[in-house]
């Protein structure tokens, strides 16, 4: 199973940029980063994904190492909505869509 | 408009029933799945059909059986109930089975046994 690491949690300020960070040291040349966040009582959403480049879209920007073996999802003002567990998941080809969710970082946004 | 909308949201039941869990998306997407996150709040997944065949069938009880009656379909049919299919049951959804595809999740179905 491809498998990356998380901290188990992580606290932020309102209003303050969050780097939330993922190791994934075994990672292969055709894995794709996704990141996914889970607010309280809600399903999974869908935060950001690349593969070898930096990705920004309108929730987040996405930094990838250049060896690929790390990433990081930068939220870049937090908010108290923000507040989710977010997950790093390696989404392999040839998996048919199998996403392994691990246990997340637990992201806590003080005001 | 709800993308992956599931129903019911709440299900409480007694062990031994048969229940049925429905789940619809209006994206016009070819995949959908079906992930189990138990009280230990770890996610995973259960099935996966493509254009309504089975593509991922994970080592779980043949209680459980899919069903996909059109691409836009996914239900979940689950037999003489036991306590430790007590969890909450999430439909998702993508435009493909590709890596680089997003999944697109329902709100979940909350499953009680009691």
């Amino acid at each position: 199973d491809a498998k990356t690491t998380q901290p188990n949690s992580m606290e932020s300020n309102e209003e303050e940029p969050v780097h939330l960070p993922c190791n994934h040291s075994t990672i292969s040349g055709t894995d794709y980063i996704h990141w996914y966040r889970q607010l309280p009582s809600q399903g999974p959403e869908y935060v950001i994904h690349g593969l070898t480049s930096n990705v920004n879209n309108r929730m987040a920007s996405l930094a990838i190492a250049e060896d690929r073996k790390s990433s990081t999802l930068i939220l870049h003002r937090a908010t108290l909505r923000d507040a989710a567990v977010y997950y790093c998941i390696l989404s392999v080809v040839g998996s048919q869509g199998n996403l392994i969710f691990g246990k997340g970082t637990k992201l806590s946004v003080k005001p | 408009d709800t993308a992956v909308s599931q129903t019911p949201k709440y299900l409480v039941t007694q062990m031994g029933n048969d229940k049925s869990i429905k789940c619809e998306q209006n994206l016009g997407h070819d995949t959908m799945y079906w992930y189990k996150q138990d009280s230990k709040k770890f996610l995973k997944i259960m099935f996966s059909y493509n254009n309504k065949e089975l593509i991922i069938n994970e080592t779980v009880p043949n209680r459980f059986s899919p069903k996909s009656p059109d691409k836009a379909h996914l239900n979940l049919h689950i037999n003489s109930l036991e306590l430790g299919d007590s969890a909450v049951y999430f439909c998702a959804s993508s435009q493909d089975s590709g890596a680089r595809r997003p999944q697109h999740f329902g709100d979940g179905t909350r499953l009680s046994i009691l």
